[in-house]
């Protein structure tokens, strides 16, 4: 299975862009890259998922590297609220998500 | 609110009992899948549902574990003759799935926590 590797943590401070990053070397032409966080005693959330080209919502931008080895996920302003592990995820041409550790993303005001 | 529930929230057992947890998907979605989560790991996959059918199993889903989906809406899952290995998070979540599953999105229920004394 392709596998991702992300930072243990990370730290930020309060109202200033956040880059996480996560390579995938062994990624396949047809695997998306999807970022999902979770905060503190709840599920999973999704954030935002894309292919090859850059991607903008109204959460993040993900930043995906030409050769598709290695993605960045941009939070623009972080906020306390977005304090959360983050995980990036290889969606295969499967059904089920694999998650690994994610990146612990802490906050300061 | 029209997300994925979860009940119980929360469940303290002794070895040996069974227990059941349910989820109810959001009520559209034809797929539902189950997750574990122990302390400071991401969710592991353990078992998927397209509506009714149970579609795949994961190795770490052993012969006590077992999962429904009736009528391809609520789902449960019964863990038999618990062992304090069983203790995690389990998570429940369900998507509107394309063929494929490539971009779909899952939407997470806040988990029933599971702890085996």
């Amino acid at each position: 299975d392709a596998k991702t590797t992300q930072p243990n943590s990370m730290e930020s401070n309060e109202e200033e862009p956040v880059h996480l990053p996560c390579n995938h070397s062994t990624i396949s032409g047809t695997d998306y890259i999807h970022w999902y966080r979770q905060l503190p005693s709840q599920g999973p959330e999704y954030v935002i998922h894309g292919l090859t080209s850059n991607v903008n919502n109204r959460m993040a931008s993900l930043a995906i590297a030409e050769d598709r080895k290695s993605s960045t996920l941009i939070l623009h302003r972080a906020t306390l609220r977005d304090a959360a592990v983050y995980y990036c995820i290889l969606r295969l041409n499967n059904n089920d998500m694999r998650f690994g550790a994610g990146t612990r993303l802490t906050v300061k005001p | 609110d029209t997300g994925v529930s979860q009940n119980p929230r929360h469940k303290i057992t002794k070895r040996g009992q069974n227990v059941t947890f349910r989820c109810d998907p959001i009520s559209e979605h034809n797929r539902l899948y189950w997750y574990r989560q122990t302390l400071g790991q991401g969710p592991e996959f353990l078992t998927y549902f397209q509506n009714e059918a149970q579609l795949e199993k994961s190795r770490l889903l052993s012969d006590r574990f077992s999962a429904e989906r009736p009528k391809g809406s609520f789902s449960t899952l019964e863990i038999q003759r618990t062992e304090q290995g069983d203790s995690a998070m389990y998570l429940c979540a369900s998507s509107l799935g394309e063929s494929g599953g490539r971009q779909e999105t899952q939407y997470f229920g806040p988990g029933t926590r599971l702890l085996v004394l």
